[in-house]
């Protein structure tokens, strides 16, 4: 079975920049999470989709973090305008339907120069 | 959401057992005990979860405190490859995790 896919890898770019990050989660899942993780810290959740509907975003910093997870399957993050504290790494889950067990990804890595 | 403590880190040698401590004075009686580990430039990985039961799997044994405020995970015999950050969470119902720092583990040859 494939696993959660990330792309791209790794991200530099400069402060004020767009960037935007994708996710192909297991194939069936119905649930997809974004997390941020901040070097030595553990994961934080941005946004939890179910299906292609939010069910929680309430820590994402709506002014300059967009999501979407159209026909309920693959999802983009997106990042307009980065600033320096956007360093992180940019982690996608997928779960099935009503279980408690998440599956991640590799992340992204992205520095904002 | 209630909390959990852990060491920042521990240290064992390789082909040695490891008891991974983990405080959660606070556990509600729907929390489940959850743990998840992170290798070194990977996602975190689902370990093992229990709710009052000790609970075994391939990866891992989970020790459940009687009154719950405490919990162990023991892996059994320690590889390089267990060397990780390990994450004790309390889930409850459709609750989302919330990771703390977690406990680095190192592993000596």
């Amino acid at each position: 079975e494939a696993g959660v896919a990330q792309s791209p890898r790794y991200k530099i770019i400069e402060k004020r920049q767009s960037v935007a990050f994708w996710c192909n989660p297991i194939s069936g899942h119905a649930t997809l999470y974004w997390y941020q993780q901040i070097l030595g810290q553990g994961p934080k959740l941005l946004i939890q989709f179910q299906n292609n509907g939010v069910v929680d975003d309430s820590q994402l910093p709506k002014d300059r973090f967009s999501a979407e997870r159209l026909k309920g399957v693959d999802s983009t993050l997106k990042i307009q305008p980065a600033k320096l504290e956007d360093s992180a790494v940019y982690l996608c889950a997928s779960s099935p339907w009503a279980t408690d067990t998440q599956y991640f990804g590799p992340g992204t890595r992205l520095t904002v120069l | 959401d209630a909390k959990t403590t852990q060491p920042n880190s521990m240290e064992s040698n390789e082909e040695e057992p490891v008891h991974l401590p983990c405080n959660h004075s606070t556990i509600s009686g729907t929390d489940y005990i959850h743990w998840y580990r992170q290798l070194p430039s990977q996602g975190p990985e689902y370990v093992i979860h229990g709710l009052t039961s000790n609970v075994n799997n391939r990866m891992a044994s989970l020790a459940i405190a009687e009154d719950r405020k405490s919990s162990t995970l023991i892996l059994h015999r320690a590889t390089l490859r267990d060397a990780a950050v390990y994450y004790c969470i309390l889930k409850s119902g459709y609750s989302t995790l919330t990771f703390g720092k977690g406990t680095m583990l190192l592993v000596s040859p």
